[in-house]
């Protein structure tokens, strides 16, 4: 299987609250990361959390971390159609500079 | 200050045919990684140069890509002969050296198209 696994599409309604999921397979996972790849645009690390932790709120998003069962989600409040965009799941080990990516959840926001 | 740039930001190709692509990493940052991403499948990583050396090239797929970055500064991904698999968007990250605890920036991707 892949080492970090996140379903392809999510469609949300505008103003309802968006959650993308992502699991994981390497226990020594330091650092999880969200980025956001707006349409014709690269990759925008939109937050991130490390693995002591097991909430991170910033304005509309809240990232979760559940270590045991190696499942990190990204809650998007108040969704909003500038939210549509691939939401790429990534993890890295703190001895690693490369993180290994998912494929990706295309979030579409529709009104 | 300017961020990663790549080029060109498209390009299709002939099945054959040598494609060149560039990266500029963020001024300053000694790291610099290329990734891919096939259509629908995960970012993968391609390489990790330090400076001007080749620090990790364990995802390079095979021979045909080659990889260079002389002078430590900007850094080219030649693809030659290209087939049809090596469709997808290219991604350059820079970061810098000193800190192991940041996170790398991305450029726009390069899309390619072998046809």
């Amino acid at each position: 299987g892949e080492d970090v696994e996140q379903s392809l599409f999510l469609s949300v309604r505008e103003g309802d609250s968006s959650v993308i999921n992502c699991t994981y397979t390497d226990s020594s996972s330091t650092y999880l990361y969200w980025y956001k790849q707006e349409p014709g645009a690269g990759l925008q690390l939109l937050t991130y959390i490390f693995s002591n932790m097991d909430m991170k709120q910033d304005q509309r998003l809240t990232v979760l971390l559940n270590k045991k069962d190696k499942h990190l989600s990204l809650r998007i409040a108040d969704t909003q159609t500038g939210d549509s965009a691939i939401y790429f799941c990534a993890e890295r080990t703190g001895g690693s500079y490369i993180p290994t990516f998912g494929r990706g959840t295309s979030l579409i926001v529709h009104p | 200050e300017a961020g990663v740039t790549q080029f060109p930001s498209h390009s299709v190709i002939e099945k054959g045919q040598t494609v060149t692509l560039r990266c500029d990493p963020i001024s300053g940052h000694d790291n610099l990684y290329w990734y891919r991403r096939v259509m629908g499948k995960e970012i993968k990583f391609l390489l990790h140069f330090v400076k001007e050396s080749k620090q990790d090239e364990s995802g390079m797929p095979n021979n045909r890509f080659l990889a260079e970055r002389t002078g430590g500064t900007y850094s080219t991904l030649k693809v030659q002969p290209a087939e049809l698999e090596d469709s997808g968007v290219y991604f350059c990250a820079s970061s810098p050296l000193s800190r192991l605890n940041t996170e790398a920036f991305f450029g726009q991707g390069t899309r390619l198209t072998v046809v």
